[in-house]
């Protein structure tokens, strides 16, 4: 079956833009998560959907950052007003249960000159 | 801080060898582990996952975990060329089964 999907796979934008990520998960997976990569750096945990329960923010660096997902299924992460310190790689991943193993996207390269 | 530590690397071994990456981490709560391959300007990649002590092998890769010693491992046997990637480790925060701490990963470098 297809993978997890994510656009754009780039995206070039200016300081102080808004700009919209979006992930679609395994079909029938319940679970989706979003991670950063900054350039040689680890991964860093941003937010996590299970079903209907509320999303677990812990991981979102600023009010800058949100993410919403919609009917269960495909999820946007939205960042305002961009900065240079944001350009990184936007990895989206899911799992068909809470404590499932994890699927990563292609992802979506981020650079805000 | 909750921390998962890797060497860096690059380990650099022959075509054919054994390819050895290690991973240690802090959070004893810890339950679940996983092995991800990522290759250069491409996403992780989930190898492995084991969440008992001992060895879970699986084709040319066992991981080996060591809850007591906060250890857990992936062998690389026949390594090939195609092997050569970063090697991400990730472990759940203990008090949450779903948060995942990564490593920086351990480069690998398999020479023909």
């Amino acid at each position: 079956g297809a993978g997890v999907s994510q656009s754009p796979s780039n995206k070039v934008t200016e300081k102080g833009k808004d700009v919209e990520l979006r992930c679609d998960p395994i079909s029938g997976h319940t679970a989706l998560y979003w991670y950063r990569q900054s350039l040689g750096q680890g991964l860093e945990f941003l937010i996590y959907f299970q079903g209907n329960s509320a999303p677990d923010k812990s991981g979102l660096p600023s009010d800058r950052f949100s993410a919403e997902r919609t009917g269960g299924s495909v999820s946007t992460l939205t960042i305002q007003r961009t900065q240079q310190e944001d350009s990184a790689v936007y990895l989206c991943a899911s799992s068909s249960e809470r404590e499932g193993e994890q699927f990563f996207g292609p992802g979506t390269r981020l650079t805000v000159l | 801080q909750k921390e998962v530590e890797q060497n860096s690397g690059p380990l650099s071994v022959p075509e054919g060898a054994i390819a050895s990456l290690n991973c240690t981490y802090s959070d004893r709560g810890s339950q679940s582990f996983f092995w991800y391959r990522q290759y250069s300007g491409k996403s992780p990649e989930l190898i492995m996952s084991i969440y008992s002590n001992g060895d879970k092998e699986d084709g040319r890769f066992t991981a080996q975990l060591n809850k007591a010693s906060q250890y857990v491992s992936l062998l690389i046997r026949d390594s090939q060329p195609s092997d050569s990637a970063t090697y991400l480790c990730a472990v759940n925060e203990g008090d949450s089964s779903y948060k995942l701490i990564f490593g920086s990963g351990t480069r690998l470098l398999v020479r023909p």
